[in-house]
């Protein structure tokens, strides 16, 4: 059963724009919620993260925003630029767990000049 | 330091042969785990060791996989009688136990091929 669920498996965006991807995930122990970055032949990057104690983050150009009642999160960048364009990955991790991560899918990223 | 190093970075093996991959971590990192990532999916846990302890296991790794990490410093993940469904990214991350999580520091990955 997929835990994290990133349901757009791609985005275009215009640059300058606002590009909004989602994640939802069914487990309540989830308190502390990360997104990475990837680029072809890297590993992921950390970009941004929130704990369950909050609803907002933000950090220059990203912000993320988790709705726990719904169980979803959603990473904002304003403006996009075209150096954006990659996979971004949702994960979540449990108190106690040692902060083993469960991964979304992922979204590809296309920011177009 | 330049952060996690994975080696080798490509690895194409035939089934049934046995592979091993490593991994350096930060060098002030005392945990290290070990993520498999397959086509269009996200990355899945495989097993973290705390200095050189393996405390967790994913039900993910069957007992054809085993990990270690002596002295707590770089670490190995052996795939023995490997299989055309082991072709994957495997990848490797570090982190500080202690320091409030701002998410790990993955390696760049070693890409198996079994054919």
């Amino acid at each position: 059963d997929q835990q994290v669920k990133q349901n757009s498996p791609s985005l275009s965006v215009q640059e300058g724009r606002i590009s909004i991807l989602n994640c939802d995930y069914t487990n309540s122990m989830f308190d502390y919620f990360l997104w990475y970055k990837k680029y072809p032949a890297e590993g992921p990057t950390f970009l941004i993260s929130i704990s369950s104690i909050k609803d907002k983050n933000e950090d220059g150009r990203f912000t993320v925003f988790l709705n726990k009642s719904a169980k979803h999160l959603s990473l904002h960048i304003v403006p996009s630029q075209p150096g954006d364009s990659a996979v971004y990955f949702c994960a979540a991790s449990g108190y106690g767990s040692a902060r083993q991560l469960t991964f979304g899918s992922g979204t590809q990223l296309t920011v177009l000049p | 330091d330049t952060g996690v190093s994975q080696d080798p970075r490509h690895k194409i093996t035939k089934r049934g042969q046995n592979v091993t991959f490593r991994c350096d971590p930060i060098s002030e990192h005392n945990r290290l785990y070990w993520y498999r990532q397959t086509l269009g999916q996200g990355p899945e846990f495989l097993t973290y060791f705390q200095n050189e302890a393996q405390l967790e296991k994913s039900r993910l790794l069957s007992d054809r996989f085993s990990a270690e990490r002596p002295k707590g410093s770089f670490s190995t993940l052996e795939i023995q009688r490997t299989e055309q469904g082991d072709s994957a990214m495997y990848l490797c991350a570090s982190s500080l136990v202690g320091v409030a999580n701002y998410g790990y520091t993955f390696g760049s990955g070693t890409r198996l091929t079994v054919v």
